[in-house]
């Protein structure tokens, strides 16, 4: 099975809302790494959170990590169409991002 | 910059035949690895590139999946003959890695459709 599990699956929610996506994993880790993929296009990377930090923001984005339990959480705040997408969590084991494992990914849908 | 550059972005063959993917990375960046994404199994791991040199091809799925980088700057996914299970949208990304960086840079892929 993957190193990441996102869930859920699929999320849809209102502009202005706030979403949420959980990862779960596996083994220890140096980092985890959170992605974006619209539809159509290749994985951009939104922001990583080492495993000795416990929560970090950029923008709208919340990053929480709970390395006890495994597991890590993307908030999306204030959420907008344009936020629509696919939300991976990458999981780097050896810290050198040279091997990073994607989880399965969190479908979101924001309706206008 | 502009980016991890990927071609073609669409390829449709028939079976049997050969298919080459090329991609070429951020300049500067010291590692390439190639991903293929599918509805079924997800995003995976198929072979990573460090300074040039192939490091972990066990994401490999068999013998007619082939991989190269001849230098720095241009990498090569070859697959030979097709089979219709292999289509599926085919990324290349690039990072520093290390210290310097360990977020990947993904290029916009290409969609291979086997016949």
């Amino acid at each position: 099975s993957q190193q990441g599990e996102e869930d859920p699956q699929a999320l849809s929610i209102q502009e202005g809302e706030n979403a949420t996506m959980n990862c779960s994993y596996k083994t220890s880790i140096n980092n985890l790494q959170w992605y974006r993929q619209n539809s159509g296009r290749g994985l951009v990377h939104l922001i990583l959170i080492r495993s000795n930090e416990r929560e970090k923001h950029s923008g709208r984005l919340r990053v929480t990590l709970d390395t006890s339990k495994k597991s890590s959480s993307l908030l999306i705040t204030a959420s907008r169409a344009a936020d629509t997408a696919s939300y991976f969590c990458a999981t780097d084991v050896g810290g050198d991002g040279r091997q990073l494992t994607f989880g399965s990914g969190t479908q979101l849908t924001v309706l206008p | 910059d502009a980016g991890v550059i990927q071609s073609p972005r669409h390829e449709v063959t028939e079976m049997g035949q050969e298919v080459t993917l090329r991609c070429k990375p951020i300049s500067g960046h010291n590692s390439l690895f190639w991903y293929r994404q599918t509805m079924m199994r997800g995003l995976e791991l198929l072979i990573y590139f460090n300074n040039n040199v192939p490091i972990d091809d066990s994401g490999m799925p068999e013998d007619r999946f082939s991989a190269k980088m001849p230098n720095a700057s241009f990498s090569t996914l070859k697959i030979q003959p097709s089979e219709p299970r292999d289509s599926a949208v085919y990324f290349c990304a690039s990072t520093k890695g290390g210290l310097a960086g360990r977020e990947q840079f993904f290029g916009p892929g290409t969609r291979l459709t086997v016949l």
